[in-house]
């Protein structure tokens, strides 16, 4: 199993511009999250989709769109880049529940200019 | 805002001593994680607890769950060189989201 994956590894970005992150997860989990990890701030929730077809907001959600049509995709849409969205992102996935650990892709580097 | 409280968020440790890294809350937990987050990595689940004053280890690490449920603690003994990164607790939040704190960035001086 590949686990989750991501792409891009490093991205760089104008301001203004838009771009989708993917993520794919191959352990039939039915929930998936975006987090991005700032320097002091930890991992904060971006958004997550408990199923196909279902998602939801997290903590900061502004400026990003997510589509669950699969099971296996997640992807996350920058709608127009700005320097505060300059960030490493995380895609995760579990099964559904309380009690059950996250696994975290690889991350994506973004930096918009 | 967090729902867990990590502190400290910055230890430096030296090869060979012990150090604890602590987690609070301010409302009661079903459960906590804990995760590791090497430098340039990811983070990786580490261990779950949910019972009150549960302890767990795992060879030179020490989880612990408080009889309230609203702290954990993280004991390392013996510090490595390997035990760099950073080490973040994660509470439910709702149904299905997990709260991260911010995280205790440890650095291993040799």
């Amino acid at each position: 199993n590949a686990g989750v994956t991501q792409t891009p590894k490093f991205q760089v970005l104008k301001t203004g511009q838009s771009m989708t992150l993917q993520c794919a997860q191959d352990m039939n989990h039915e929930y998936m999250s975006w987090y991005r990890q700032d320097p002091g701030m930890g991992l904060r929730l971006i958004h997550y989709s408990v199923g196909a077809g279902i998602t939801d907001q997290g903590e900061v959600p502004n400026g990003y769109n997510v589509s669950r049509s699969t099971t296996e995709d997640f992807p996350l849409r920058l709608l127009s880049a700005a320097p505060s969205q300059t960030s490493v992102y995380f895609c995760a996935s579990k099964v559904a529940g309380l009690y059950n650990e996250q696994f975290f892709g690889p991350g994506t580097r973004l930096t918009v200019l | 805002g967090q729902q867990v409280m990590q502190i400290p968020q910055y230890q430096h440790v030296q090869e060979g001593e012990d150090f604890t890294t602590y987690c609070n809350s301010s409302t009661t937990l079903s459960n906590i994680q804990w995760y590791k987050q090497r430098p340039g990595g990811h983070p990786v689940f580490l261990i779950q607890l949910v019972k009150s004053g549960e302890v767990k280890k795992q060879k030179r690490l020490t989880f612990q769950f408080g009889e309230a449920k609203k702290n954990s603690s993280l004991h390392i003994t013996a510090t490595q060189t390997t035990d760099v990164g950073t080490y973040f607790c994660a509470g439910p939040r709702g149904n299905n989201r997990l709260a991260f704190g911010k995280g205790n960035q440890v650095v291993v001086i040799p």
